[in-house]
Order: C-alpha cells, then sequence, then structure tokens
C-alpha cells in the first residue's frame, strides 16, 4: 500500500515564526487534502491541493505530484495554529483516504 | 459548504454494552461515508468504508461483527460498538462526501469530517 510520511513529528514555534510542514507519499495519488486537528479533535479542510500551488491567508500549500511531495506553509504563526496538521492522500488502488502520522505544532506566544 | 455532524460527541459507557455513534451530512446526500479510529498521539487509522444500501467494506484487522455499519439512507451512517471493552475507548471519526451524478466516491471529491465522538468504557 501507499506510505505517506511527514515531517517533522513536532514543532515549536514562537509567535510570529514562519514554518514548512512537509508530506512525501510513496505512489501517485490524485487527491490530497491538508487538515487542522484542533485540540478538540475537529479536523478542519485546510487545501484540497492534489497539484499546484494554493493560498488562503496566512497559509499556502503547494503539491508537486511528479516528485510525490507536498508541502504547507504557515507564515507569521499564532497561538491558535496549534494543533497536529495532517495531510491525506486518495490512493486509487486502494479507494480510500489514507492519513500520514501528523505534524505536531505548538506556537509559544 | 458540506456540513458533517456526528452525535454523540462523547460516550462513558460500561464494559460489555454496546453503544451507537450516528454520522449524518445535513446539506448533502452522501453515497459513501468512512468510519475512522483515533488512537492518542495517533494517526487516524480508516476503519471501514459505508456504502448507501450496501454492505460496509472493513480494512484488514478491523472486526465487522464487533464494528456494525449501517448506511441506510443518503444522509445517515451509524456505527455501534457491540460488547464494547476498555480498549475499544477512542476517538471515533466519520467523513462524507457530496454524492455527484450516478457515481459513488472517487478520489477527486473533497472528504468532509465530523466533530468525532469519544468513547470510553469503563
Amino acid at each position: 500500500g501507499i506510505q505517506v510520511e511527514q515531517s517533522p513529528p513536532d514543532l515549536i514555534l514562537q509567535e510570529g515564526a514562519n514554518s514548512t510542514l512537509r508530506c512525501n507519499f510513496s505512489d501517485s495519488v490524485n487527491n490530497l487534502q491538508w487538515f487542522h486537528q484542533n485540540p478538540w479533535g475537529q479536523l478542519i479542510n485546510l487545501f484540497y491541493i492534489p497539484s499546484g500551488t494554493k493560498q488562503n491567508g496566512r497559509l499556502s500549500a503547494t503539491t508537486v505530484a511528479t516528485e510525490r511531495y507536498s508541502l504547507l506553509y504557515i507564515s507569521s504563526s499564532q497561538t491558535t495554529d496549534s494543533g497536529v496538521y495532517f495531510c491525506a492522500v486518495f490512493y486509487n488502488q486502494g479507494g480510500k483516504l489514507i492519513f500520514g502520522q501528523g505534524t505536531e505544532l505548538s506556537v509559544k506566544p | 459548504g458540506a456540513v458533517v455532524s456526528q452525535h454523540p460527541s462523547w460516550v462513558i459507557c460500561k464494559s460489555g454494552t454496546s453503544v451507537k455513534i450516528e454520522c449524518r451530512s445535513l446539506d448533502f446526500q452522501a453515497t459513501t461515508m468512512f468510519w475512522y479510529r483515533q488512537f492518542p498521539k495517533q494517526s487516524l487509522m480508516l476503519m471501514a468504508t459505508s456504502n448507501e444500501g450496501s454492505k460496509a467494506t472493513y480494512e484488514q484487522g478491523v472486526e465487522k461483527d464487533k464494528f456494525l455499519i449501517n448506511h441506510a439512507s443518503l444522509t445517515l451512517s451509524t456505527l455501534t460498538v457491540t460488547s464494547a471493552h476498555p480498549e475499544d475507548s477512542s476517538f471515533y471519526i466519520c467523513s462524507a462526501t457530496p454524492k455527484i451524478g450516478l457515481g459513488g466516491f472517487s478520489g477527486a471529491n473533497v472528504l468532509t469530517f465530523g466533530a468525532g465522538s469519544r468513547l470510553t468504557v469503563l
């Protein structure tokens, strides 16, 4: 089956700092989503980005499908950005969305 | 936008009892819904794919007789944890995507997740 690896596993930032989260996947995919899981467990869909670049406020994401990776950029981080960030890919041969292990982000005031 | 509602958001039960969790798509029809389980500090693991009007497809290692899934309508899927034990304590999350035409779920669809249900078995 497909492997989805995220890095780094943990990240601690000072408020205002920028960060880049990475997601590598081992096979071709036709769907990639980035999620933020808040402390209460709710998964918030950040981006649907099978390829290309998208931006939403302080967040942006880039997926290079041919090289099998995606990046999530967080600029001017805020304490409310804390939580776990997951990437998930739709594995066509499996017909399901597979999650990476997540990056736990902690933004300190 | 698409909204998925889960109920209850948390439940505590005694060992040996059964617990039912509901997943509803509020403003769209969903041919396919997915059930995930998440243990503390871990990722989401897919348990099963729920298909409206047919049997659910379970992932390897998931006991279908223990985790009963019913997708009786295009807006409701239920997960029943039968004879729950402390090791079943976990965070259960469902997801769904709008039905598009006559086709089922495809990778081009964006999945929306419910808020999750936290189960504690004493």
